[in-house]
């Protein structure tokens, strides 16, 4: 069955720390990915894609076809990065639908 | 990027009544979605609402329970139907522009 896993509910560290939020998917052909956020109060908003290669706010996520795994990290953690995070593959292509993954809460503790 | 509003913003509602949500966009988009998020939950697509066409539902989703209009390339709405406490939830509109995603403020709707 395709989907997509992110086995941390919730995810603590201190800030200073590094943070790896984890991502796993099954689905066939190549798929694009996603990692949505969503801050406190805020409404969801994209973070990064897998297609850019960039690093927005110090995060950064790499596909591993091999693995189907598309973890996020970041070496320092902020206190500010506290969010939920949303992996969230986009199934079908440009007209496909995004599906997302069951998130993981991340809180950076002073 | 793409603005989206929602309305109302929240709601309490009595069992067996039925909601109307809005969503207006700031600019003309062909493909917007409606996603469900329960308590404690992560988002759930509802319904693909592209204009010209009938709504596409996924699985588990019926236009009965939740009819959907989009008259034109700025505007949706969605209808919970006979409500139970079950649809208690936040109600998300969202649309897309190339392949990013943009997301409305959600609806929150509390059966009672």
């Amino acid at each position: 069955a395709q989907r997509v896993t992110q086995p941390e509910k919730l995810l603590s560290v201190f800030k200073g720390a590094p943070v790896e939020l984890k991502c796993n998917y099954s689905y066939s052909g190549s798929p694009e990915l996603f990692w949505y956020v969503q801050y406190s109060r805020q409404r969801l908003q994209l973070l990064l894609r897998h297609i850019s290669r960039e690093s927005i706010k110090g995060f950064t996520a790499d596909l591993n076809k091999g693995e189907t795994s598309f973890h996020l990290k970041k070496p320092f953690a902020q206190e500010e990065d506290s969010a939920m995070y949303y992996c969230a593959p986009l199934k079908g292509g440009s007209q496909g639908n995004l599906i997302f993954g069951k998130g993981t809460k991340l809180s950076v503790k002073p | 990027s793409a603005v989206i509003s929602q309305k109302p913003s929240r709601d309490i509602c009595q069992r067996g009544t039925s909601l109307t949500i809005q969503c207006q966009v700031d600019s003309q988009v062909t493909m917007m979605f409606w996603y469900r998020q329960q308590p404690g939950q992560s988002l759930t697509l509802i319904a693909t609402a592209n204009q010209g066409s009938e709504a596409t539902y996924e699985s588990g989703f019926v236009i009965d329970k939740f009819p959907i209009s989009r008259p034109n390339l700025t505007f949706s709405t969605l209808t919970v139907s006979n409500m139970s406490p079950e649809d208690s939830s936040i109600y998300l509109c969202s649309v897309r522009q190339g392949l990013e995603q943009f997301f409305g403020p959600g609806t929150r709707l509390t059966v009672l």
